[in-house]
């Protein structure tokens, strides 16, 4: 059973414009959350993360947003660009799991000139 | 910052094969991780090392994996008697110790094709 899940597989968007990815979590007991991004034949790269105590967390064109209740958070870039074009991975911890990170399946985005 | 270093980059073997693979961390950090992905899916968590001390293994981690860290800097993944469902790529990671949350660096990642 998913613990974590990106339910788009898929993101296509115009460039300038806003893109949301969304993720939905099971396990009550993650308490940080992290967003990678990851171009063809490279590794995951970390982009953004929050911890559970946040609802909210803003780097640069980044912002993470958390709804605990609902448990879901979302990954919203303003505005994209077509360096953005990757696939998106949200991952989740809980604590004491020591690097134990539990990653959705991904998001790609497309961002069109 | 020379960043994660992972060693090859692509491996193809037959089946019932043994593979190695090596694994660089980003020098000032002492913790290190070994993750699995596969097509469509996300990476998978492994292991993972507290200088040479392996701390935790995932049940994925069949008696067939083996992972060290001898000297506390880099590690090893050994697969014995390679199978057709453990192609895959598998991904090092590293962090340093009292990182926030789990901030991890990954290498580029080897890229194994069992035949």
């Amino acid at each position: 059973d998913q613990q974590v899940k990106q339910n788009s597989p898929s993101l296509s968007v115009q460039e300038g414009r806003i893109s949301i990815l969304n993720c939905d979590y099971t396990n009550s007991m993650f308490d940080y959350f992290l967003w990678y991004k990851k171009y063809p034949a490279e590794g995951p790269t970390f982009l953004i993360s929050i911890s559970s105590i946040k609802d909210k967390n803003e780097d640069g064109r980044f912002t993470v947003f958390l709804n605990k209740s609902a448990k879901h958070l979302s990954l919203h870039i303003v505005p994209s660009q077509p360096g953005d074009s990757a696939v998106y991975f949200c991952a989740a911890s809980a604590g004491g799991s020591q690097g134990n990170l539990i990653f959705g399946k991904g998001t790609k985005l497309s961002v069109k000139p | 910052d020379t960043g994660v270093s992972q060693d090859p980059r692509h491996k193809i073997t037959k089946r019932g094969q043994n593979v190695t693979f090596r694994c660089d961390p980003i020098s000032e950090h002492n913790r290190l991780y070994w993750y699995r992905q596969t097509l469509g899916q996300g990476p998978e968590f492994l292991t993972y090392f507290q200088n040479e001390a392996q701390l935790e293994k995932s049940r994925l981690l069949s008696d067939r994996f083996s992972a060290e860290r001898p000297k506390g800097s880099f590690s090893t993944l050994e697969i014995q008697r390679t199978e057709q469902g453990d192609s895959a790529m598998y991904l090092c990671a590293s962090s340093p110790f009292g990182t926030e949350g789990e901030k991890l660096f990954f290498g580029s990642g080897t890229q194994l094709s069992v035949l």
